[in-house]
């Protein structure tokens, strides 16, 4: 299957622009690029998606690099309800549909 | 719509129970899945189905089985529970592939 690599936790001061990398250098041409964060005691929650172009939606923008090696999701102004942990994964466009999640990227944010 | 619902929000079980997780969706999505997460960690893949009638294992099938028999309801049946089954239960379900799953809230399963 296919994998990502995360940071495992990064921190940003309220209001500020938060960029969360994510690298899937083994990422083949039929895989979606999604994004998920799941806040304290509750189910992951879906945040964007993208395939090769750059992407935005309310929540966050995702960059996509050329090579499709690796994304950034951006969250314009962080608040302190986007204190989550973020998780970057790889969706095949093939038979099967088995989506893995990683350990993802813990976000603390700092009033 | 009611989105992904999933009962019991809560249960205990002794070990050697056997136990069907429901889970139902209204949304007419074609995938759905199950995922455990043990405390402090991430989700794990137990099983997953693209269609009804049509169904295969994710990382950790051990102990579960699964149907789909209909679009709306994928259960998940626990055989025998053992106290390495205490989890967090997550069902989700997606229209497509290029859209992304929605989860239910979860089912807290304790077995002592």
């Amino acid at each position: 299957d296919a994998k990502t690599t995360q940071p495992n936790s990064m921190e940003s001061n309220e209001e500020e622009p938060v960029h969360l990398p994510c690298n899937h250098s083994t990422i083949s041409g039929t895989d979606y690029i999604h994004w998920y964060r799941q806040l304290p005691s509750q189910g992951p929650e879906y945040v964007i998606h993208g395939l090769t172009s750059n992407v935005n939606n309310r929540m966050a923008s995702l960059a996509i690099a050329e090579d499709r090696k690796s994304s950034t999701l951006i969250l314009h102004r962080a608040t302190l309800r986007d204190a989550a942990v973020y998780y970057c994964i790889l969706r095949d466009r093939g038979n099967t549909d088995k989506l893995i999640f990683g350990t993802g990227t813990r976000l603390q944010v700092f009033p | 719509n009611a989105g992904v619902t999933q009962t019991p929000k809560f249960q205990v079980l002794k070990t050697g129970q056997s136990m069907t997780l429901q889970c139902a969706q209204d949304m007419n999505h074609e995938y759905m899945s199950w995922y455990r997460q043990d405390p402090g960690m991430g989700l794990r893949l137990i099983h997953y189905s693209v269609g009804a009638g049509i169904t295969d294992q994710g990382e950790v099938p051990n102990g579960y089985n699964v149907s789909r028999s209909t679009t709306e309801d994928f259960p998940l049946r626990l055989l025998s529970a053992a106290p390495s089954q205490t989890s967090v239960y997550f069902c989700a379900s997606s229209p497509e592939r290029a859209r992304g799953y929605t989860f239910g809230s979860g089912t807290r399963l304790t077995v002592v």
